[in-house]
């Protein structure tokens, strides 16, 4: 089945402690999405690419990073992770076209100690 | 600027019985609407979407939604609902020609037997 997939589901990292998360798709879109969550509140986008177009939100901190080395992978790099960055990171996918129904991976639950 | 606004965090009802999930939105264009679910520990789903056309949309899992542009409100309804809707139910909403979509707070529907 065509869909999202987040690596890993959990994880764990140290105050500081560069970690990196992943997201690949099936369906060929153009569009992914990246999404903090954090507990008891609503999915907070953080950047999209549009292709090989990066688009940051303003208020996205610096310390937040995203490749995407080709069609069906996009990472997440959190360079010094503070006890503020644990929460759901959501990664999703669209097609082009505005309105397009965004295609979620199941998350990944990171732990900041 | 776009907003959304889930007034009821916390919605509780009994199995079989109607539920309405609230959802008010503002903005200065015309906009697009969704409703997402997000069981535990898991991604959103799309339940339903409003681009155009007829004002009742329904969508999985038995569920409807009204979009009404005077009130500005895309209310989500199902007339009976099972203990495996319980979850927590997003309304979003973006603007025609972007790919951004911006998310209410959030309502949990905790359904009891």
């Amino acid at each position: 089945d065509a869909m999202v997939i987040q690596n890993p589901r959990y994880q764990v990292t140290q105050f500081g402690k560069p970690v990196t998360l992943s997201c690949s798709q099936t369906l060929n879109h153009n569009v992914m999405y990246w999404y903090q969550q954090k507990s008891s509140q609503a999915p907070k986008l953080l950047f999209h690419y549009y292709d090989k177009d990066f688009n940051n939100e303003a208020d996205t901190p610096d310390n937040f990073q995203s490749r995407r080395p080709n069609t069906s992978f996009c990472f997440l790099d959190i360079r010094s992770p503070g006890l503020g960055d644990a929460a759901m990171y959501l990664c999703a996918t669209s097609r082009v076209d505005s309105g397009d129904t965004q295609y979620f991976g199941p998350g990944t639950r990171l732990t900041v100690l | 600027a776009q907003s959304v606004t889930q007034l009821d965090s916390q919605v509780p009802v009994f199995e079989e019985a109607p539920v309405e999930l609230r959802c008010n939105y503002s903005s200065s264009v015309s906009v697009y609407l969704f409703w997402y679910v997000q069981y535990p520990n898991q991604g959103l789903q799309l339940l339903l979407k409003y681009l155009s056309g007829s004002t009742l949309v329904k969508g999985i899992n038995g569920f409807e939604a009204e979009f009404n542009k005077s009130q500005t409100s895309f209310h989500l309804r199902k007339p009976s609902v099972h203990i495996s809707d319980t979850a927590e139910y997003f309304c979003a909403v973006s603007e025609f020609n972007t790919d951004k979509l911006i998310f209410g707070t959030g309502t949990r529907l905790q359904v009891f037997p």
